[in-house]
């Protein structure tokens, strides 16, 4: 079975500073999805960024990127620029090509974001 | 386009009733999975639904059941409810084949038992 694994409970960050948040995982397939996922006070889950594992290149979106590494099974997120909406708890999440649609997700990183 | 919209928000239940939770799907998604999630964990995969059939399920007991309607709309239903199913419940719609895209959540129900 997939798991997924966020080893920092919690990361402060100042205002306009860059944080990494880590993500590890444990798969034996060779194609999947990994994702990244921030839940604000509002509950709903908001796709921050996907990566599709069959490409080398991490992905980007604005101030968002990934630090993908495949033989090490990490899918780290880094934040630029934070900002105060920022603030929330940020999951990472695998899906299987093979088992499904399911989503199978971390225990989550609390952000703070300093002014 | 509209999202995904769940009811209710909060709900308050006994230990032992039933209760059952909605999803709307977003427009042109014909698949609706639901998570469970407790409080400071990530969401855990109840089961799934496509063309009302459930074709995928988590390691949840069969008190956890669902149904899906022609308009892709969703319930999920909890029978003899128990204090550790006090959670956030989500609903998530996606587009079957979508592979990389198309996982659109919900705001959540939150539903605490007492």
């Amino acid at each position: 079975a997939q798991t997924v694994t966020q080893s920092q409970p919690e990361m402060s960050v100042q205002e306009a500073e860059t944080v990494t948040l880590s993500c590890t995982y444990d798969t034996s397939e060779s194609d999947y999805y990994l994702f990244w996922y921030k839940q604000p006070p509002s509950r709903q889950m908001i796709l921050v960024i996907r990566q599709e594992a069959y490409k080398q290149q991490n992905a980007t979106e604005n101030r968002f990127s990934v630090n993908f590494q495949k033989a090490a099974k990490s899918f780290s997120l880094k934040i630029s620029d934070s900002q105060l909406g920022d603030a929330a708890m940020y999951f990472c999440a695998y899906r299987s090509l093979e088992y499904g649609n399911k989503l199978v997700f971390g225990a989550g990183t609390i952000l703070r974001v300093k002014s | 386009e509209t999202g995904v919209t769940q009811s209710p928000t909060h709900l308050i239940k006994t230990r032992g009733q039933q209760v059952t939770l909605r999803c709307s799907s977003q427009s042109g998604h014909n698949t609706v999975s639901w998570y469970q999630q407790a409080l400071g964990q990530g969401p855990q995969f109840i089961f799934q639904y496509y063309r009302e059939e459930e074709n995928g399920r988590g390691n949840f007991p069969p008190r956890f059941s669902g149904l899906q309607f022609p308009n892709y709309s969703s319930e999920l239903n909890v029978n003899a409810l128990e204090l550790d199913d006090s959670a956030l419940y989500l609903c998530a719609s996606s587009l079957s084949g979508a592979g990389l895209y198309g996982y659109t959540f919900g705001s959540g129900t939150r539903l605490t038992v007492v």
